[in-house]
Formats: C-alpha cells, structure tokens, sequence
C-alpha cells in the first residue's frame, strides 16, 4: 500500500533557527510529490518535486527530492513566528495527476 | 469569485441526521476535489469532478457518502445517516482542467461535528 510517512510529528523552535522537515514515501509508479503549508484549514501549495526537478527553493524555503533514498526534505531558514503551521507532505502516483495522498503532517511552532 | 468559497464553515449534527456541505469553487475551475481531514491525520481524496460528472469517486468511503455538481460549478457533498466517524474537516478544492495537483486552490473547509 502506498504511503507517507513524515517525521517529526512536531517541533518547538525560536525565531531565528533553521528547521528540517523529513517526508520518506513508499510508492508504486511515482509521479510527483508536494509540500503544503496549512494555517487554520486551507493547505497552501509550497513546491512540486518530480524526476526532472528535484530541488526547488523560493525564499527561505527550499525542498529536495531524493528518489533514491524515496524522501524529501524541507529547509526553513531564519523562521520567524509567520512560519507556524502544519506542512504536510503529498504524492501523486501512477496515472493520475490530480489525486494525492498525505502524510499526517508536521506541526512546526516558532517561539518569538 | 477570489477563492474557493466553502458553507457553512462549521456544522454540528445528531448522529444519525443528513447533512450537506457545500463548495463553490474560483470561477471558470472545472475540477473540483473533495478531501477529507480528521484530527491529526492529512487530508485523504473523497471524490474528483470534471465538470458535471463524478471522473474519480474511489475515496467515498462507504454509501453514506454521495456528491453532486450538477452545473458544473458549486458542488454540494452529502452524508446520510452521519456517524461521530464522519466528524472532521471537508476540505473543497478546485483547478483548471489538465492542471495538475500543484494547480490546486484550497478552500478554508468545513469543520463537521456529530454528537
């Protein structure tokens, strides 16, 4: 059965620190994966990583796609309490590009 | 409009009663998705529409669960005989067609508790 598994499931930091987001997936016929932010309740939509891009940064965000080792990681640097959210990590898979499925989150708290 | 717009925000029901929920997605959106997010888990898919028609309905969990869209713009997902498992949040998003999931735009949801 696919799956995503992310780690940690939560995180205490202070303003001012780098912060690592772990997403390791297990998947038949990989498509894509993506990293959401979500405040209150609307993901928004942070990076797509596929076989052709593999790393994509915007900001003091950056994300990698490490196929061989079936993970990604995303960066925060000089977070700031604005960051606090949930980042939940998804993959397409197989012949749909539309339907994903999610880990169980991340829940990321900056201290001022 | 702006956004994807999602009613009512929150809903609390008795076991056992109908529900609807409803989403009106960005003007000129022709997918929508409805995903389903319970406490401390991720969003899971429910159902995909292309236009008036249901083209992926896989994640419904059970016969309870039906959603419509009749015009091809607001959808309204509907639940029968509600469980206190169906309590979480009904997340709607929309998309133009083709778009992939990185297309995708979030509504804030609606938050269903059944007591």
């Amino acid at each position: 059965e696919d799956k995503v598994v992310q780690s940690p499931l939560s995180l205490v930091v202070h303003e001012g620190d780098t912060v690592t987001l772990n997403c390791s997936y297990e998947v038949t016929n990989f498509r894509s994966l993506l990293w959401y932010k979500q405040e209150k309740k609307a993901p928004t939509f942070l990076f797509m990583l596929t076989s052709s891009g593999i790393e994509k940064k915007s900001g003091r965000l950056s994300s990698i796609l490490d196929k061989k080792e079936l993970s990604s990681i995303l960066n925060i640097t000089a977070t700031q309490t604005g960051d606090s959210a949930i980042y939940l990590c998804a993959f397409c898979s197989g012949g749909s590009n539309y339907k994903l499925t999610f880990g169980k989150g991340t829940l990321l708290t900056v201290n001022p | 409009g702006a956004g994807v717009s999602q009613t009512p925000s929150n809903k609390v029901t008795e076991k056992g009663k109908y529900v609807e929920l409803r989403c009106d997605p960005i003007s000129g959106h022709t997918a929508l998705y409805w995903y389903r997010q319970s406490l401390g888990q991720g969003p899971e898919f429910l159902i995909y529409f292309q236009g008036t028609g249901a083209a992926d309905d896989s994640g419904l969990p059970n016969d309870r669960f039906f959603a419509v869209r009749p015009e091809g713009s607001v959808s309204t997902l509907k639940i029968q005989r509600t469980e206190r498992g169906d309590s979480a949040v009904y997340l709607c998003a929309s998309s133009l067609i083709g778009q992939g999931a990185d297309g995708y735009t979030f509504g804030s949801g609606t938050r269903l508790t059944v007591v």
